[in-house]
C-alpha cells in the first residue's frame, strides 16, 4: 500500500499562474481533506470532502477550488496563484470524520 | 489568539532527559484530541491520541485536564530519534480538526 500520495513534490509558479495539485489514497478510505502549513501557523484545512461525491470549505478556502474525482483521488486547484499561496500543502485522508488521518508526504508551492 | 496554542520551544534536551509540553485549547466545543509528531520537511504522523483518563504509550503519557482545556506530553528517557516537531491537535465534531502550531524538540547525544 502506497498510503497517500501527492503530485508534484514541488512547484514554482508565477503569479496569476493556475495549478492542479493531486493526490490519492489507496485505503478506502471514505474521507479526504487538504490542508496547508506555513511557520508559525501549525497545519490548516482549505477544503475536506466527507465521502464521494461532497465537498466542504475548511478554515481558508478563498482562492482555492476541489474536486473528490472518484473515492481514491482529491485535487485541489489554484486558479489564479498569489504570492500568498506559497506553502507546503499536504493532503490526508480518513475512514471517517472520528478516525486517524493519514497525510501524504507535500507539495511545496512557491509562488513568484 | 489562536484556538490551539502551543509552546513553539525548540526543547534542547540531552539523552535520557524527561520532557514535556503543553497544550492549551480555547474552545470548549473540542471533544477529541491527539499528538501528532512531524519530522523535518515530512508529513504529519500521529503519535496518540489523549483520553479523559490519560493514557500511556511505552515512553510517552498523554493527559488531558477539560476543566483547564489544557493537554499534556511527557516524554520519558528521551532519545536521539524523538527529536521532532509535536504537533497538538483538537477536533471540534464533524470535521473541524485544529491543530497547533508545533513545539520543536531536540534532543542530543
Amino acid at each position: 500500500n502506497a498510503g497517500v500520495t501527492q503530485t508534484p513534490k514541488f512547484q514554482v509558479l508565477k503569479t496569476g499562474q493556475s495549478m492542479t495539485l493531486q493526490c490519492a489514497q489507496d485505503m478506502n478510505h471514505n474521507s479526504m481533506y487538504w490542508y496547508r502549513q506555513d511557520p508559525g501557523m501549525g497545519l490548516r484545512l482549505i477544503y475536506y470532502s466527507a465521502s464521494e461525491g461532497t465537498t466542504d470549505k475548511g478554515e481558508v478556502p478563498n482562492g482555492y477550488n476541489v474536486s473528490r474525482l472518484n473515492k481514491r483521488e482529491f485535487s485541489l486547484r489554484l486558479e489564479s496563484a498569489a504570492p500568498s499561496q506559497t506553502s507546503v500543502y499536504f493532503c490526508a485522508s480518513s475512514e471517517s470524520q472520528n478516525n486517524e488521518q493519514f497525510f501524504g508526504p507535500g507539495t511545496r508551492l512557491t509562488v513568484l | 489568539r489562536k484556538e490551539v496554542e502551543q509552546d513553539p520551544g525548540p526543547f534542547n534536551v540531552p539523552e535520557g532527559a524527561t520532557v514535556a509540553f503543553n497544550c492549551t485549547y480555547s474552545n470548549s466545543a473540542s471533544q477529541s484530541f491527539f499528538w501528532y509528531r512531524q519530522d523535518c520537511r515530512k508529513e504529519p504522523k500521529l503519535l496518540m491520541s489523549v483520553y479523559s483518563s490519560g493514557n500511556e504509550d511505552g515512553r510517552f503519557t498523554a493527559q488531558l485536564n477539560r476543566a483547564s482545556q489544557y493537554i499534556s506530553l511527557l516524554i520519558r528517557d528521551s532519545k536521539l530519534s524523538d527529536s521532532a516537531t509535536y504537533l497538538c491537535v483538537a477536533r471540534r465534531g464533524g470535521f473541524k480538526t485544529i491543530f497547533g502550531a508545533g513545539t520543536r524538540l531536540f534532543v542530543k547525544a
